[in-house]
């Protein structure tokens, strides 16, 4: 159990695009999930937090305008990067806190280039 | 000084080899404590989760947390070359509504046949 699924794997888009990134909990309830981003050879950096049917809560430096977070069910929560440039192309991970718990799983990461 | 610190190796030992990771950390107030596996391009895998300290076991691996020295602990027992990969360890405060994880840089792990 504890399966965390992302979609898409990988994703190639032009600088200017929106891009969706979903993150689902499969097989358990999560009314919290985060969202990160790692660059190569380095440690998880918090983008945020989302919490079902409220808003996100950003990390500092982190463009709420540009990162756009909603997570609409207890098994869903989506990243829309928005007017994508090259310096935004990185691995985005999300991981979902296990409701009634303190575990917290990850999903398999999104591959984005912005070309 | 970081929160967390975890040296990011690399770390090469032979199969068959007891491997031994570790993080210190400077923050009393973190009660719960996590390793993590990730392999290359790959999202984290929860490993072992503690509460406060004390030891804990499943199959090869056994976490360890001495909250007195501020220092956790994974030991993997009879190494494979598929425990190759990136280990990181996280934490967390108790209480509240504040779950965020914090993590170390990770130590990168080459199990050698």
């Amino acid at each position: 159990g504890a399966v965390v699924s992302q979609h898409p794997s990988w994703v190639i888009c032009k600088s200017g695009t929106s891009v969706k990134i979903e993150c689902r909990s499969l097989d358990f309830q999560a009314t919290t999930m985060f969202w990160y981003r790692q660059f190569p050879k380095q440690s998880l950096m918090l983008m945020a937090t989302s919490n079902e049917g409220s808003k996100a809560t950003y990390e500092q430096g982190v463009e709420k305008d540009k990162f756009l977070i909603n997570h609409a069910s207890l098994t869903l929560s989506t990243l829309t990067v928005t007017s994508a440039h090259p310096e935004d192309s990185s691995f985005y991970i999300c991981s979902a806190l296990r409701q009634g718990t303190n575990e917290q799983y990850f999903g398999p990461g999104t591959r984005l280039t912005v070309t | 000084q970081k929160e967390v610190e975890q040296d990011p190796g690399p770390l090469s030992v032979p199969e068959g080899a007891i491997v031994s990771l570790n993080c210190t950390y400077s923050n009393s107030a973190f009660q719960y404590f996590m390793w993590y596996r990730q392999y290359s391009r790959k999202g984290p895998e929860l490993l072992m989760y503690t509460y406060s300290s004390g030891n804990k076991e499943d199959g090869r691996f056994t976490a360890q947390v001495d909250k007195s020295s501020k220092y956790i602990s994974l030991f993997i027992r009879d190494s494979q070359p598929s425990d190759s990969a990136t280990y990181l360890c996280a934490m967390r405060y108790s209480g509240g509504s504040n779950y965020k994880l914090t993590f170390g840089k990770g130590t990168l792990l080459t199990v050698n046949p």
